[in-house]
């Protein structure tokens, strides 16, 4: 069965601490890999991964894709109060006409 | 503001009482989708729709009806409503399939 695994499903941290995301996954056809952040309500855009060992980069936030293990990285380092939120993985697969989110990290960043 | 739209916010509805959810996207996306949102399970997808009268199920379809008549505008439709369908719901559209998704601000729709 495809599926997507995100670890830890929860985590505590101080501000001024680095943490990493992981995101596993096991499906066929694989297209592309994203990073949403949601804090309130609806999810925001991170990142879009499709090759292997080319990291995105965005201020603090720096993600990496590894195909031949099936897995993600979302790295944030220094964190802010402001980071705290559910960081979710989603693989699109089958030409694109499949996907699935896996169920996300909770980030709760200390002042 | 490229924005997708969804109206109402928030809903409390009765079982059996048909309702319809909106959502309007400003981006020309031909793409757009219909996801739930439930504790411990994420977000799971409802119905896609690949451009105007193409529409197919995601992985939880049963209960609802979607349509795509314009461009613009996906209309999520439960015909009669249930306390399973209680949850989050969020509409997105995109560009690309596989690519960014931009979601509403969600519903929270309860059914008592």
């Amino acid at each position: 069965e495809d599926k997507v695994v995100q670890s830890p499903l929860s985590l505590v941290v101080h501000e001024g601490d680095t943490v990493t995301l992981n995101c596993s996954y096991e499906v066929t056809n694989f297209r592309s890999l994203l990073w949403y952040k949601q804090e309130k309500k609806a999810p925001t855009f991170l990142f879009m991964l499709t090759s292997s060992g080319i990291e995105k980069k965005s201020g603090r936030l720096s993600s990496i894709l590894d195909k031949k293990e099936l897995f993600s990285i979302l790295n944030i380092t220094a964190t802010q109060t402001g980071d705290s939120a559910v960081y979710l993985c989603a693989v699109y697969y089958n030409y694109g006409q499949n996907f699935v989110f896996g169920p996300g990290t909770r980030l709760s960043v200390l002042p | 503001e490229a924005q997708v739209t969804q109206n109402p916010r928030y809903l409390i509805t009765v079982t059996g009482k048909k309702l319809t959810v909106t959502c309007s996207q400003n981006m020309n996306h031909e793409y757009m989708s219909w996801y739930r949102q439930d504790p411990g399970l994420g977000l799971r997808q409802i119905y896609y729709s690949m451009n105007v009268e193409v529409t197919d199920k995601g992985d939880v379809p049963e209960g609802y009806k979607v349509s795509r008549k314009e461009k613009r505008n996906f209309p999520l439709i439960l015909e009669s409503p249930s306390p399973n369908q209680t949850s989050l719901y969020f509409c997105a559209s995109s560009f690309d399939l596989r690519g960014e998704a931009f979601f509403g601000q969600g519903t929270r729709l309860t059914v008592v």
